[in-house]
């Protein structure tokens, strides 16, 4: 089953922050985060481990809930080139991907 | 260092015809996998491979068979092509298959038009 993403569209402006929720139905052994520009293929953002861990990458940070079975993607302080979108993929024995949510930052 | 490789980048087929998408990868990885990539759908898996000489289906993998003899080629079959598996696909791979903890890495990916 595909992990959940919400929301499924943002509008940002500049400078502004964000949250990409991702659940799933599933025990999580870890989360996976990609990006993916238009016409691009995705690219490995960070992998959160059990524990809650929280990792970052640039301004973009998550958070890993395994009793709830839930990771959280924080981009604070948005850029342009932070728009496209963004992927959590679901760790079991394969790599499982949500249904995307899209990002747009505006000047 | 070439990393993931997709042939061909574009294709388009005729309703019936078959098609093998090619994957092959220099990176020593045991772990490759198929996604299709369709608008509102994210990224679904068809087949993956944990090693040569072994595979197993994904989430979509009805109209598709992959078969894996070597560590560095991973190619998708269509048999009787239809309309609906028009979509992009990728191929990924990463160092070790089971609950480990490696980034994927993706092909440029394949446009699929069928007619």
């Amino acid at each position: 089953q595909q992990p959940v993403q919400s929301p499924q569209a943002v509008i940002l402006r500049e400078g502004e922050d964000a949250v990409i929720n991702c659940s799933s139905s599933k025990a999580l052994y870890s989360v996976h985060w990609y990006r993916q520009k238009h016409g691009e293929a995705p690219v490995f953002l960070m992998i959160l481990l059990k524990g809650g861990e929280q990792k970052g990458h640039e301004k973009i940070s998550a958070s890993f809930n395994e009793k709830k079975q839930q990771s959280s993607l924080y981009l604070t302080a948005s850029q342009l080139s932070y728009s496209g979108t963004y992927f959590c993929g679901t760790q079991g024995g394969k790599l499982i991907f949500g249904q995307g949510t899209e990002l747009s930052v505006k000047p | 260092n070439a990393g993931v490789t997709q042939t061909p980048k574009f294709q388009v087929l005729k309703t019936g015809q078959s098609m093998t998408l090619q994957c092959a990868q220099d990176m020593n990885h045991e772990y490759m996998s198929w996604y299709r990539q369709d608008p509102g759908m994210g990224l679904r898996l068809i087949h993956y491979s944990v090693g040569a000489g072994i595979t197993d289906q994904g989430e979509v993998p009805n109209g598709y068979n992959v078969s894996r003899s070597t560590t560095e080629d991973f190619p998708l079959r269509l048999l009787s092509a239809a309309p609906s598996q028009t979509s992009v696909y990728f191929c990924a791979t990463k160092l070790t298959g089971g609950l480990s903890n490696q980034p994927q890495h993706f092909g440029d990916g394949t446009r699929l038009s069928i007619l």
